[in-house]
């Protein structure tokens, strides 16, 4: 059955500095991942997606993230953090074969924003 | 990009009362929707999908009796939530797929008291 890990769950980071949180995914074919963001109380916003092609993929509010067949991930990385990127971020991967399938997600990481 | 709605975005009711979530698709057809449930501080689960014109598929270990979902048009479908206890209290989500991506509802905040 697919999976999604993601290993932490709080993480800090100075704004200006660069950031990475780090998904495993399980899966045997081809997974569909996507990045979302969630501010408190508030619904999920879709940041990029890997369907396939390119690994590196650019997604909205200069966020992008490598997909790595070989490592089984999908890290998301920012080069400078603003203190509005302080959010809640899920990790997801696609629970059938299809793009557009039900989706599982990880627990999630809290990201902190320090000044 | 595609909408998806939600409403309400919040409720307070009384336990053993039944409430109604509704999530539209507000400028596109969707013949399958999803519902997920996020407990405070955890990630969003999968409750059921939800099929235009047929009944949803249940997760295992959702009771489909006490989550009842109607999907009666390609743009609307709701989530009931029967006899409802304070365990029930979440933060439901609910996504619409058009082509291949989910677009997701801004969520329902329930609160069973």
């Amino acid at each position: 059955a697919q999976s999604v890990t993601q290993p932490d769950i709080h993480i800090t980071v100075s704004e200006g500095a660069s950031l990475e949180l780090r998904c495993n995914y399980s899966y045997g074919a081809t997974p569909y991942l996507f990045w979302y963001v969630q501010s408190p109380g508030q619904g999920l916003q879709l940041l990029l997606k890997y369907f396939s092609g390119d690994t590196l993929v650019q997604g909205i509010k200069g966020f992008e993230a490598e997909f790595k067949r070989s490592q089984s991930s999908f890290n998301l990385r920012k080069p400078s953090v603003h203190w509005s990127d302080a959010a809640e971020y899920f990790c997801a991967v696609g629970a059938g074969n299809q793009a557009g399938t039900a989706l599982i997600f990880g627990k999630g990481t809290t990201l902190s924003v320090s000044s | 990009g595609a909408v998806v709605s939600q409403h309400p975005s919040w409720v307070i009711c009384k336990s053993g009362t039944s409430v109604k979530i509704e999530c539209r698709s507000l400028d596109f057809q969707a013949t399958t929707m999803f519902w997920y449930r996020q407990f405070p501080k955890q990630s969003l689960m999968l409750m059921a999908t939800s099929n235009e014109g047929s009944k949803a598929t249940y997760e295992q270990g959702v009771e489909k009796d006490k989550f009842l979902i109607n999907h009666a048009s390609l743009t609307l479908s709701t989530l009931t939530v029967t006899s409802a206890h304070p365990e029930d209290s979440s933060f439901y989500i609910c996504s619409a797929r058009e082509n291949n991506e989910q677009f997701f509802g801004p969520g329902t905040r329930l609160t069973v008291l």
